[in-house]
């Protein structure tokens, strides 16, 4: 069965540290790979895709994702973090069937 | 730029009611998508239309439905509400989603929906 899982429910970062936030996924085929965040009482906004190519890929306000085919990983970094980066972020997976999938979220809270 | 627009904005029913809810994609996007965002359950993928037919459905009982008419709107109908349903609905759009999901999608706000 097809999967995207965030193992973190909940990641503290302190402003200016680097941060990650984890998933991994069991698709299909070749994966889509996807990272979105949500701010409160907003709609989700896309940050980055993975669909092939280069395994660093580079996404709206500084973010970056790592592709890790054999550890079948995709996560998402950023070098120094700021305290409004603090919002939940879905990380999402499509395969050749036709499904989307989203990961249950993970709440980054950064503080200053 | 228009972005994706839903409405309304929130909705109050009674168990067994019947509700709709509407989507207008980005101008130029034919590919519309529906999601359920209930508390401790993260996203779950509703529905997807493009061009005008239903391409693939979730793990949801036909009570929930939808169409997508000419100019790329969409409508989901969720009848004999229950208490479960309950949530945030999301509709997002894409570009042509021909290669299964390969292009991001554009969220709109979403309609909260409550049911009592």
């Amino acid at each position: 069965a097809q999967s995207v899982a965030q193992p973190e429910d909940q990641v503290n970062v302190a402003e200016g540290n680097p941060l990650t936030v984890k998933c991994t996924y069991s698709v299909s085929g070749n994966p889509y790979l996807f990272w979105y965040v949500q701010y409160p009482n907003r709609g989700l906004q896309f940050l980055l895709k993975y669909i092939t190519g280069d395994n660093l890929v580079k996404g709206s306000y500084g973010f970056e994702a790592e592709f890790n085919k054999s550890q079948t990983s995709f996560h998402l970094k950023k070098p120094s973090a700021l305290v409004s980066d603090s919002a939940l972020y879905f990380c999402s997976g499509g395969g050749s069937q036709g499904n989307l999938i989203f990961g249950k979220g993970t709440k980054l809270s950064v503080k200053p | 730029e228009a972005g994706v627009t839903q409405s309304p904005t929130h909705l109050i029913k009674t168990r067994g009611q019947q509700v709709t809810l509407r989507c207008s994609p980005i101008s130029g996007h034919t590919s519309v998508y529906w999601y359920q965002q209930a508390l401790g359950l993260g996203l779950q993928f509703l529905l997807w239309y493009d061009e005008g037919e239903e391409r693939n459905r979730g793990n949801f009982p036909p009570r929930f439905s939808g169409r997508q008419f000419p100019n790329y709107s969409s409508e989901l109908n969720v009848n004999a509400l229950e208490l479960e349903d309950s949530a945030l609905y999301l509709c997002a759009s894409s570009f042509e989603s021909g290669q299964a999901f390969s292009y991001e999608q554009y969220f709109g706000p979403g309609t909260r929906l409550t049911v009592t």
